[in-house]
């Protein structure tokens, strides 16, 4: 099936400081990806709707310029958490919709997330 | 609003019993439903939908979902549980009339199944 490959797994960095973390589809064009944050034992939230080429669709409550997302090409998604604090130390999961397929319901793919520690 | 409910935190069966884990819905238009489940520390796994059709859906693993329109429930079950089926199981819902591609997810059932 379709592979959605988040890089790095887990990701420690110092508060002040950004971290990056990619989302590619490894077998499939994606012009849109989905960017969610998942705190213990809770939900998946919606952060952001990453388009090819534009900008993103950031979700209510979400800070821009804290969460930067580019999506420079059909296959790669990034997120950049600015300046992090402990706060923000999360999972964070993407999801890549495949563009050839049709509406067909199960078109998107999540990957196997990022753990991200802010110290 | 679009909206999903799990109603239990945590499901406790033992293995080789049926187990149901809940959930109910609430959207504009026709539901797109799913069911996830998820391991420790990784990402979601797809279990199987429903977006039309037949209201028993079958899924990964012997899993099987049933569509209840009246209720607006997408109960996910399995006949005979396994020790290897306990994760966290989370439902979905797409709304195709207000945003096709946005997810919305339950919190999340945690399904221990005992030896």
């Amino acid at each position: 099936g379709a592979v959605v490959s988040q890089h790095p797994s887990r990701v420690i960095c110092k508060s002040g400081t950004s971290v990056k973390i990619e989302c590619r589809s490894l077998d499939f064009q994606a012009t849109t990806m989905f960017w969610y944050r998942q705190f213990p034992k809770q939900s998946l939230m919606l952060m952001a709707t990453s388009n090819e080429g534009s900008k993103a669709t950031y979700e209510q409550g979400v800070e821009k310029d804290k969460f930067l997302i580019n999506h420079a090409s059909l296959t790669l998604s990034t997120l950049t958490v600015t300046s992090a604090h402990p706060e923000d130390s999360s999972f964070y999961i993407c999801s890549a919709r495949d563009s050839s397929v049709g509406f067909s319901g199960n078109t998107i793919y999540f990957g196997e997330g990022s753990w991200l520690t802010v110290v | 609003a679009q909206s999903v409910a799990q109603p239990e935190d945590q499901v406790n069966v033992a293995e080789g019993n049926p187990l149901t884990v809940k959930c109910t819905y609430s959207v504009s238009g026709n539901p797109y439903l799913f069911w996830y489940v998820q391991y420790p520390n990784r990402g979601l796994q797809f279990l199987l939908k429903y977006i039309t059709g037949d209201n028993l859906v079958k899924g990964s693993y012997g899993f099987e979902a049933e569509f209840n329109k009246s209720q607006t429930s997408f109960h996910l079950k399995k006949p005979s549980a396994l020790v290897s089926d306990s994760a966290l199981y989370f439902c979905a819902v797409r709304d195709p009339l207000y945003n096709f591609n946005k997810f919305y997810f339950g919190s999340g059932t945690k399904l221990n199944v005992k030896p």
